[in-house]
């Protein structure tokens, strides 16, 4: 299994600030994932972070609110950008270590965000 | 399109009785399933998963599940519940020939309230 963290663990920002999350893995990784979750919801995929390319955004999320980077192989950023309180969400990174369907995902503890 | 539908957004149960949580996903192709868990306040932690074989999967903390590929489910099952097991629980699942990366597609989720 792999140990991830994530910083922030939650913060509350201002309307037209932007936040930018952190996501340490104990292990290299082939794929990392980003994902949101709304409040009383479920998890939405945002999008998957490669290594050395660019970010695959899923249908309704785009580069321009949502950048990604990957430098390496245990480290990820997701910035949200332009907030507004319907970014209020947690947002969780989650990684696997292959590009394999089977295997198994595994998730960080999620950073809180509450926009005013 | 694939999806996933979790039929009760809540179940409430007393300590030490059984309960099952349902699970029905839609797909023309096969499917891997997953159940994992949230608790309060933290990331997603994988309770057990189906790739292939025995339909009887058993996973962590005495909980187990059932592929049924005719009627498309996957029900969460546990012969007696703790009140620790209080949580959200989520169904998901994802597609062997993926197109390189393993997506995973939630279900809204189950929240389980154990009472004493």
């Amino acid at each position: 299994s792999a140990v991830i963290s994530q910083k922030p663990s939650r913060d509350i920002c201002q309307r037209g600030t932007s936040l930018t999350i952190q996501c340490q893995v104990d292990s290299q990784v082939t794929m990392m994932f980003w994902y949101r979750q709304q409040p009383g919801q479920s998890l939405t995929l945002i999008a998957t972070a490669n290594q050395g390319s660019e970010a695959t955004y899923e249908s309704g999320f785009v580069i321009d609110k949502f950048p990604i980077s990957r430098p390496n192989l245990t480290f990820s950023t997701l910035t949200v950008s332009n907030l507004s309180p319907e970014d209020s969400s947690i947002y969780l990174c989650s990684v696997s270590p292959t590009v394999a369907s089977t295997d198994t995902q595994y998730f960080g503890p999620g950073t809180r965000l509450t926009v005013l | 399109a694939q999806s996933v539908t979790q039929l009760d957004s809540q179940v409430p149960v007393f300590e030490e009785a059984p309960v099952e949580l349902r699970c029905n996903y839609s797909s023309s192709v096969s499917v891997y399933l997953f159940w994992y868990v949230q608790y309060p306040n933290q990331g997603l932690q994988l309770l057990l998963k189906y790739l292939s074989g025995s339909t009887l999967v058993k996973g962590i903390n005495g909980f187990e599940a059932e592929f049924n590929k005719s009627q498309t489910s996957f029900h969460l099952r546990k012969p007696s519940v703790h009140i620790s097991d209080t949580a959200e629980y989520f169904c998901a699942v994802t597609f062997p020939f993926s197109g390189g990366y393993n997506k995973l597609i939630f279900g809204a989720g189950t929240r389980l309230a154990v009472h004493p």
